[in-house]
C-alpha cells in the first residue's frame, strides 16, 4: 500500500508559460500533501504544505503567486508552475502524509523550461 | 545549527560489510523519526520509521538515541543494490512540520 502518484514525469515547456503538475494518493487519503523541489546532488527543499479544504502554506522564499497550490480532494494536490522561467527547471516531488506522519513520495517531475 | 544533520559521506564500503549511519537532531521534543532511501534520479522511499525501542527490518536496524539526541541505521551484509543516498527525517510534532537531513551516500564496492 501507500502508493503516491505523479503527473506528469517529464516535462519540457516554452518560457512563460504555465505547467500543472498532478500529485495523487492512490489508495489512502491524505489531508496533507506537501510539495518540494531538488536540484541536482542537492537535498529536498520543501516548498510547501498543501492540506485538504484550505490554503497552502508556503516555506520563506517560495512565492504562493508563482507556485499555485491547489489540493482539492483528500487524494489529490496540483501544483501549477506559473510563467515558468529556465530557473524553475527542477525536479518536482510531492508527498502525501499518512497516520503516524509517515510521509509516501511521488516519483516526481522532471520540469525543463526552455 | 541545522534542525537535522546528517555526514554527507560518501561511505564506500565493500560487499558484505557492516556500515551505520548516524543522524542528529537539534529539537529534543522530536517525536517522530524516519530513514529514507533516494536512488539517483528517484523519489525517495521509506525505509524504516524509527521507534523508541528501536526496530529492525531484516539487515537494517534502525537505534533512537534520545539523551544524545541522535537517530542512526545499521545495514548488515550490505549489497551492491543497497547504494544510494540515505536520508534521515525528523518530525518535532510541532504540526507538519519536518526536517530533512542532506542525506548520507553509500557505495557498496563488489
Amino acid at each position: 500500500g501507500a502508493v503516491v502518484s505523479q503527473h506528469p514525469s517529464r516535462v519540457i515547456c516554452k518560457s512563460g508559460t504555465s505547467v500543472k503538475i498532478e500529485c495523487r494518493s492512490l489508495d489512502f487519503q491524505a489531508t496533507t500533501m506537501f510539495w518540494y523541489r531538488q536540484f541536482p546532488k542537492q537535498s529536498l527543499m520543501l516548498m510547501a504544505t498543501s492540506n485538504e479544504g484550505s490554503k497552502a502554506t508556503y516555506e520563506q522564499g517560495v512565492e504562493k503567486d508563482k507556485f499555485l497550490i491547489n489540493h482539492a480532494s483528500l487524494t489529490l494536490s496540483t501544483l501549477t508552475v506559473t510563467s515558468a522561467h529556465p530557473e524553475d527547471s527542477s525536479f518536482y516531488i510531492c508527498s502525501a502524509q499518512r497516520e503516524f506522519y509517515e510521509q509516501y513520495f511521488g516519483p516526481g517531475t522532471r520540469l525543463t523550461v526552455t | 545549527r541545522k534542525e537535522v544533520e546528517q555526514d554527507p559521506g560518501p561511505f564506500n564500503v565493500p560487499e558484505g560489510a557492516t556500515v551505520a549511519f548516524n543522524c542528529t537532531y537539534s529539537n529534543s521534543a522530536s517525536q517522530s523519526f524516519f530513514w529514507y532511501r533516494q536512488d539517483c534520479r528517484k523519489e525517495p522511499k521509506l525505509l524504516m520509521s524509527v521507534y523508541s525501542s528501536g526496530n529492525e527490518d531484516g539487515r537494517f536496524t534502525a537505534q533512537l538515541n534520545r539523551a544524545s539526541q541522535y537517530i542512526s541505521l545499521l545495514i548488515r551484509d550490505s549489497k551492491l543494490s543497497d547504494s544510494a543516498t540515505y536520508l534521515c527525517v525528523v518530525n518535532p510534532n510541532t504540526g507538519n512540520q519536518f526536517y530533512f537531513g542532506t542525506g548520507t551516500s553509500l557505495t557498496v564496492i563488489p
